[in-house]
């Protein structure tokens, strides 16, 4: 089946230092949509990317992904961390069978971001 | 606004209790999912549906059932709680492929 990789646990940044979160999937599918999905401290995850064009940049927040399914990848950068960035970053592929209702996300295992002075 | 909406925040039961987790949405949208989250597994979905009266297994379904009352309504019941099923359980709905979820503010299930 599906599955989106995601780097492992926990990641530890500096201020100012770049950000880079890992993301491969694989998926059957020709034409997959990703997504990242940011979630912060006693808040709802919330959309952050999205994409479906291959390597097209997207971006929005300061954040910036490019998905290149040649490497079936769609790694998650920003050129400097801030520490209000501190939070659980999924990336997620979209699992749909045309015309069967049967429509979900795959999730990967989430990689928590903490960003420090 | 258009929203997704959980209740109970919090819930503490004890092991074979019977809990219900409710989630209502005001989006319109035809689909709509049961997650867990639980550290080092990241999002897992229970189950979903995509319109009243339908129900699809997600990943993790054991001890869980599901029910799609109305478009707006999807209920999580937990009928012989464990203390595995101790989580933080997210509600999401979405409208075709390819949109986004909008999820509910999470309730957080404590099994003792």
């Amino acid at each position: 089946g599906d599955s989106v990789t995601q780097t492992e646990g926990l990641v530890t940044l500096t201020e100012g230092l770049p950000v880079m979160l890992n993301c491969t999937y694989q998926t059957i599918y020709s034409n997959p949509f990703l997504f990242w999905y940011v979630h912060y401290l006693n808040e709802s995850p919330r959309l952050l990317l999205k994409s479906s064009t291959d390597n097209k940049r997207t971006e929005h927040q300061g954040f910036h992904a490019t998905l290149h399914k040649s490497s079936s990848s769609f790694h998650l950068q920003k050129s400097s961390a801030q520490l209000s960035d501190s939070a659980l970053y999924y990336c997620a592929l979209s699992d749909a069978l045309f015309n069967t209702g049967n429509y979900k996300y795959v999730f990967g295992a989430g990689t928590r971001l903490k960003v420090i002075a | 606004e258009a929203a997704v909406t959980q209740s109970p925040r919090n819930k503490v039961t004890v092991t074979g209790g019977n809990v219900t987790l409710s989630c209502r949405q005001t989006n319109s949208h035809n689909y709509m999912y049961w997650y867990r989250q639980d550290t080092g597994h990241g999002l897992r979905l229970i189950h979903y549906s995509y319109g009243a009266g339908n129900l699809q297994i997600g990943d993790v379904p054991d001890g869980y059932k599901a029910t799609r009352t109305t478009q707006e309504d999807f209920f999580l019941l937990l009928e012989l709680a464990s203390p595995s099923q101790t989580s933080l359980y997210f509600c999401a709905s979405s409208g075709t492929e390819g949109s986004d979820y909008t999820f509910g503010s999470g309730t957080r299930l404590l099994v003792i």
